[in-house]
């Protein structure tokens, strides 16, 4: 079975524009989580969505908005991209119901970087 | 708040065995994660701790105390490959609040 996917897997923009994040869970998983990595530091928790409703926001702006489709796919966009948004974006997925007592399933991850 | 704090780097020789601590505030988390990273790839499950005690799991353990706010996972017979950052993870209701990571580099 494939893991979760994410894509694109690099992605360079400018300050202001806006990016779309993708990431397909793995078969059978309902919930997908999205977190931001700075190098150096452990992720942080952007969004949790399960059924298609958001389940868990962590202390993003309201720059930052996701989705997720009836085939449990989901969206990551960011608009009016600043230079401190350059991070790896990872996209997690797993079996859970509710958010965070499941094991989670980390795709490889988006590397974006903002110029 | 709801800080997680774990040593920044460590070093150990191999076939040794390492203790990377974790302590966080109790306040909101009901669970702790322990999650290994190798350099430039995803995060990838080792533990889940939600009750008090050690779990254990071939050469990685695991202890949770939920009153102290403090867990630790163990390395035994360290090889070169458990070179990487090792993330501790509390969990809540609707959050997932991860550590800095701890970067172990294993010598021989």
């Amino acid at each position: 079975d494939a893991g979760v996917t994410q894509s694109p897997t690099h992605l360079i923009k400018t300050r202001g524009q806006h990016v779309t994040l993708r990431c397909s869970p793995i078969s059978g998983h309902k919930s997908v989580s999205w977190y931001q990595q700075v190098l150096g530091q452990g992720p942080q928790f952007i969004f949790q969505y399960y059924e298609k409703e958001e389940r868990g926001r962590g202390n993003f702006p309201d720059r930052f908005s996701a989705r997720q489709f009836p085939n449990y796919s989901s969206e990551l966009n960011v608009n009016a991209l600043l230079l401190g948004d350059s991070a790896l974006y990872l996209c997690a997925s797993s079996a859970a119901e509710g958010p965070f007592s499941y094991e989670q399933y980390f795709g490889p991850g988006t590397r974006l970087t903002v110029t | 708040g709801q800080n997680i704090d774990q040593p920044t780097e460590m070093t150990a020789t191999e076939g040794a065995i390492v203790q990377i601590n974790c302590t966080y505030q109790t306040s909101g988390f009901n669970g702790l994660f322990w999650y290994q990273q190798h350099a430039g790839e995803a995060p990838t499950f080792l533990s889940y701790n939600v009750l008090d005690g050690l779990e254990e799991k071939g050469r990685f353990s695991s202890f949770l105390s939920r009153s102290k706010g403090y867990s630790y996972l163990l390395l035994k017979e360290l090889q070169m490959k458990d070179s990487a950052s090792y993330l501790c993870a509390g969990s809540g209701y609707n959050k997932l609040i991860f550590g800095a990571g701890t970067r172990l580099a294993v010598h021989p």
